[in-house]
Order: C-alpha cells, then structure tokens, then sequence
C-alpha cells in the first residue's frame, strides 16, 4: 500500500532533550516536507527535500533540523525542544516538487502529536 | 508578505451547493490548491489550478483568478461526510503556504 509512515504518533517530553520523529514513505516520491498545525493557524511548513541531500526552510524553520540521506526517509530533529514546540506534526511527500510540474498532490502522513513540557 | 483569507466557519444544509472563498495577497506563484482535513485525520488532497478557470472533480469544483486574487471550492450535493476542514494553499517556487482553514458544519 502507497503511503506516508510517523512515528512516533504521539510523544511527550521535556524541554531541551533531543528528539527525531522520523518519515518514510514507499511511492518513490522526490519532494518531502513537514508541517507543523496549531489550532487557528492552519498548516506551516517547516522544511522541504527537493531529492537526496537537498534541503530548504519552509516558514518555520527555527528549532528545527532534517536531513534526506535517502530518498524514502525525511526525519526532523529537534535538538533542544521547547514548549512553543508543542504542536501536531505532519510529513508529505509528492512526486516531484511543487512548483508548476504536474506532480503538485502531496500525500500526507498520520501526523505526530508532540507535547513538551 | 504572503497570506491567504478563508472563512473560519460556513454552515450548509445536506443536498445543498456550497462555496468556500480563499483570498491572497501575494504574486508570482504557480497554482493553489485545496486539502480536505476531517477531525483527527491528515489532510486529502482535494483539487488543484495552475490556471485561470474551473477545474471539476466529481460533486467538487475549484476555481481560480489570478487577477482577482481569488479562487473558491465549490462543493455540490453535500453530504455528512463533507463536515470537515479545508484548507487553500499558494504553491510558490517549491514551497507551498496554506491558508488557516474553512470549517464546514453541515445540518441534516
């Protein structure tokens, strides 16, 4: 089955202990993003993969790192997380990137619910 | 700076059309799309205009004006099923900027 994997689902932790919640999707997809959803601000993408080893800031960057060594796996990392950082968490993947190809549906993951405390 | 106007709320009748707005300010980008978002779910992919004019998916519809910066969703034959969340979005180079959401509470 095509699809988008998080894991964990859902996690709490404490302020300042590194986390990873990693991605992984089985479409052979060259685009990959994370968003981050907070009640009444919609979705905010965080970073995007245009392929492997190629990484950009979405419009939330701060206290945020990935890393694509492959092309099915896009985990995000946060390195000291805060409780500003509390918030449910989705990856997506599309075909290609989304700027005027034809490839522009993005399929997303469950999400992850992160709580910091 | 970039941002999307939509409703927070609209309200239906089941068997009922209804039309969600989504207005921008910004330029230069490549087409807008829409997700659907049921509560606890991730959001669906929806419709999508690179441009101007109607594009038809079954009982949905979008719609997209460049030179009036604004695009709507058109749903038809509304069902209780279509009680969720959805979302426009501005794909710009390769990133892509989501407005905060339409909830649709349809009555029976």
């Amino acid at each position: 089955e095509a699809q988008v994997t998080q894991n964990p689902r859902y996690l709490i932790t404490v302020t300042g202990k590194k986390l990873t919640v990693t991605c992984s999707q089985n479409m052979n997809h060259e685009y990959m993003s994370w968003y981050r959803q907070d009640p009444g601000l919609g979705l905010r993408q965080i970073y995007y993969s245009m392929n492997v080893e190629v990484t950009d800031k979405g419009d939330v960057p701060e206290g945020y790192k990935v890393s694509r060594k492959e092309k099915r796996n896009f985990p995000l990392i946060l390195e000291s997380p805060s409780p500003n950082q509390t918030s449910l968490y989705f990856c997506a993947s599309s075909l290609s990137g989304l700027a005027g190809g034809p490839h522009y549906e993005q399929y997303f993951g469950p999400g992850t619910r992160l709580t910091v405390t | 700076g970039q941002s999307l106007e939509q409703p927070s709320e609209v309200t239906a009748v089941e068997g009922a059309i209804v039309q969600i707005n989504c207005t921008y300010q910004t330029s230069g980008f490549y087409g807008l799309s829409w997700y659907q978002q049921h509560d606890g779910g991730a959001p669906t992919f929806l419709s999508y205009n690179a441009l101007d004019g109607l594009e038809e998916t079954g009982r949905f519809s979008s719609f997209l004006s460049r030179s009036d910066s604004y695009g709507y969703l058109l749903l038809q034959e509304l069902q209780m099923k279509d009680s969720a969340s959805y979302f426009c979005a501005v794909h710009r180079d390769d990133k892509i900027i989501f407005g905060k959401g339409t909830r649709l509470h349809i009555l029976p």
